[in-house]
């Protein structure tokens, strides 16, 4: 079974530059969630999809930050404009379906430098 | 405020003795508890959950205990190995949602 993918690993922009990240969860999974790890910090919900509507945002920047997941399967985040304090690893999960307990399946993350 | 801290940044053991690591929590209710390993480089990987009804949960080398009187969950290596080294993370949820919030980690080394 293939996990969950995402791209690109690893991006340096400048500030006030826009950003996209992409993930594809595993095949089937109902449930998507976008996180922020900053270093030596445990990762932060950023956004929670299910299917390809939004279950909870409250964490998400909306001023700046921006998640779609159209057809229910694969998501973009966007960062516009970007700043300094956004430099992080942003990662992607999928669990089976929304519900309490259920696994979440992380993807490599995608390194991002706000220089 | 709510708060979920692991017992220090970072733990280095002997290879073949037992690890312990520590996740509090501060005002959150949750209904269960889960520790994933975080290697560099990678995302987080799903080792364990326990259910707050649930005391203790073992799986091979891992043990982890769940007390919600002292909100405190413990968990164990035993007979550690240097591929155990990694950064273990405690996550659990708030009162039955369905979203998690992680604590910082503890990053473990086994030394040969």
């Amino acid at each position: 079974e293939a996990g969950v993918a995402q791209s690109p690993r690893y991006k340096i922009i400048e500030k006030r530059q826009s950003v996209a990240f992409w993930c594809n969860p595993i095949s089937g999974h109902a449930t998507l969630y976008w996180y922020q790890q900053i270093l030596g910090q445990g990762p932060k919900l950023l956004i929670q999809f299910q299917n390809n509507g939004v279950v909870d945002d409250s964490q998400l920047p909306k001023d700046r930050f921006s998640a779609e997941r159209l057809k229910g399967v694969d998501s973009t985040l966007k960062i516009q404009p970007a700043k300094l304090e956004d430099s992080a690893v942003y990662l992607c999960a999928s669990s089976l379906e929304l519900a309490g307990g259920e696994t979440q399946y992380f993807g490599p993350g995608t390194r991002l430098l706000v220089l | 405020s709510q708060k979920i801290e692991q017992n220090s940044e970072a733990l280095n053991i002997q290879e073949g003795k037992t690890a312990t690591l520590t996740c509090n929590y501060t005002n959150y209710s949750p209904a269960y508890l889960q520790w994933y390993r975080q290697d560099p480089g990678r995302g987080p990987v799903f080792l364990l959950l326990i259910r707050e009804n649930e005391k203790e949960k073992r799986k091979e080398r891992l043990k982890v205990t769940f007390d919600t009187t002292l909100k405190q969950s413990l968990f164990h290596i035993t007979a550690s190995q240097p591929a155990d080294s990694a950064t273990y993370l405690c996550a659990l949820d708030d009162a039955g949602a369905n979203n998690l919030f992680f604590g910082t980690g503890t990053r473990l080394t086994v030394i040969p």
